[in-house]
């Protein structure tokens, strides 16, 4: 079946740093969506992106889809501790594939030091 | 908008109980909702899709005689897991999509089974 391959596993950065992550696939997919999760809770979407190409912000937070649709990134700035959580990548198959079902990346935990 | 939730956000049970989860959107109808499990620091892993008034559909390798779903509403899918063992111990995630936003998926709160 499609996989993600969401990069890197885990993070550990000072208060203030930048991050990044990425996601790449065998797969094209035909839209790209960023989730945080919290411990216990389910995942919170951040950004959704629709076109190849298309780079889209929501506050300190960038994503890009990639133009050969089969990778997205994600970047935060200037970090803060609410930052700290599970971010997952989430790919979204054609209807053809099946049911637009989302296929998710192993997650990228992201760990802040004040 | 676009909120989800699910009951009981935690259940403990014995080995060979059956166990109901329910999930529901509030303030929108959900044509398609779709039941995920996730194992200690792993990923989501799709368990089935639940349509509206038919049928689920279950992913490769989850059995649909012990995880029953069913979709009664545009508002309500419930997990049942029958005859539970502790290897069905995880985080059990609802997600709905939205009617309007056909490419997006709101996920709920998550319910955490231990079967003892």
């Amino acid at each position: 079946g499609q996989q993600l391959n969401q990069s890197p596993q885990s993070m550990f950065i000072q208060e203030g740093e930048d991050v990044s992550m990425n996601c790449t696939s065998s797969s094209i997919f035909n839209t790209w969506l960023w989730y945080k999760q919290d411990p216990g809770e389910g995942p919170v979407l951040l950004i959704a992106l629709y076109k190849a190409g298309e780079l889209t912000s929501n506050g300190r937070l960038t994503a890009q889809f990639g133009i050969t649709r089969k990778d997205s990134f994600l970047n935060i700035s200037a970090s803060i501790p609410s930052d700290v959580g599970i971010y997952f990548c989430a790919g979204q198959l054609r209807k053809a594939q099946g049911a637009q079902k989302l296929v998710f990346g192993q997650g990228t935990r992201l760990t802040i030091n004040p | 908008g676009a909120v989800v939730s699910q009951h009981p956000s935690r259940v403990i049970c014995k080995s060979g109980t059956s166990v109901k989860i329910e999930c529901r959107s509030l303030d929108f109808q959900a044509t398609t909702m779709f039941w995920y499990r996730q194992f200690p620091k792993q990923s989501l892993m799709l368990m089935a899709t639940s349509n509206e008034g038919s049928k689920a559909t279950y992913e490769q390798g989850v059995e649909k005689d012990k995880f029953l779903i069913n979709h009664a509403s545009l508002t309500l899918s419930t997990l049942t897991v029958t005859s539970a063992h502790p290897e069905d111990s995880s985080f059990y995630i609802c997600s709905a999509r939205v009617v309007q936003w056909v490419n997006e998926q709101f996920f709920g709160p998550g319910t955490r089974l231990t079967v003892l």
